[in-house]
């Protein structure tokens, strides 16, 4: 199975900062690794696809890098309606899909 | 537009078997290559994936509860399902139906389940 991990747990932050948020998956997923965002009582909404690839619709302050291992969810400047928490997901289709654990972003 | 309604019981004895339905409007369960998925999350916690079915019918499960769980498809009513037996409090969760493909692009509004006596 392939288990991933979220940096950090939570962030506190300001509108206008600009966020980082890392996500480490215990084999190589390649770039099969997905972000979302969720807000409280709602359903998560896909942000970044295939490690970078910006979902129709999201804002291009939301951007995603990375391959193998690591990987990261940027916000270039935070704006009030991104507080929220963040899941990354790795989706390699040879095995069972994984969430990681989650960043809260919060009001600094 | 593709939508994902879950369906079933929101309460559940311990040691029965959790049943819920997911029916997908606005596009073919079986078109495409889409996995259809489940996934869950305790109240305050985090999501948690249960497991997904490919349009061909093959299924993958979490290791943590493949002895437990069960994802069926009825392609002639659009839906496709879970079963998860002998359920404990630790199966109450707010239940996500979604389909995968590139990530979870659509996912349904969630089913509250608890599991009580």
């Amino acid at each position: 199975d392939i288990q991933m991990t979220q940096s950090p747990s939570t962030l506190s932050a300001s509108v206008g900062d600009r966020v980082t948020i890392t996500c480490r998956a215990s084999q190589s997923v390649s770039t099969w690794l997905a972000w979302y965002q969720q807000k409280p009582g709602r359903a998560p909404n896909l942000l970044i696809y295939q490690a970078s690839r910006l979902e129709s619709g999201v804002p291009s302050r939301f951007s995603g890098s990375g391959s193998g291992t690591e990987f990261t969810l940027t916000i270039s400047s935070l704006q009030p309606d991104d507080f929220a928490t963040y899941y990354c997901q790795q989706y390699n289709s040879y095995s069972p899909f994984s969430f990681g654990p989650g960043t809260k972003v919060d009001i600094k | 537009q593709v939508r994902l309604q879950e369906s079933g019981p929101g309460l559940v004895k311990p040691s029965q078997t959790l049943s819920l339905t997911c029916t997908v409007s606005g596009g073919s369960i079986s078109g495409g290559s889409f996995y259809w998925s489940w996934i869950r999350q305790p109240a305050g916690k985090g999501l948690e994936w249960i497991g997904r079915l490919y349009t061909g019918g093959s299924t993958i499960y979490s290791p943590s509860l493949k002895s437990r769980v069960t994802i069926s498809v009825d392609s002639s009513k659009n839906q496709f399902s879970l079963k998860l037996t002998s359920v404990t409090a630790a199966d109450t969760a707010m239940y996500y139906c979604a389909r995968e493909g590139e990530g979870a692009d659509y996912w349904g509004r969630g089913t509250l389940v608890t599991v009580s006596s």
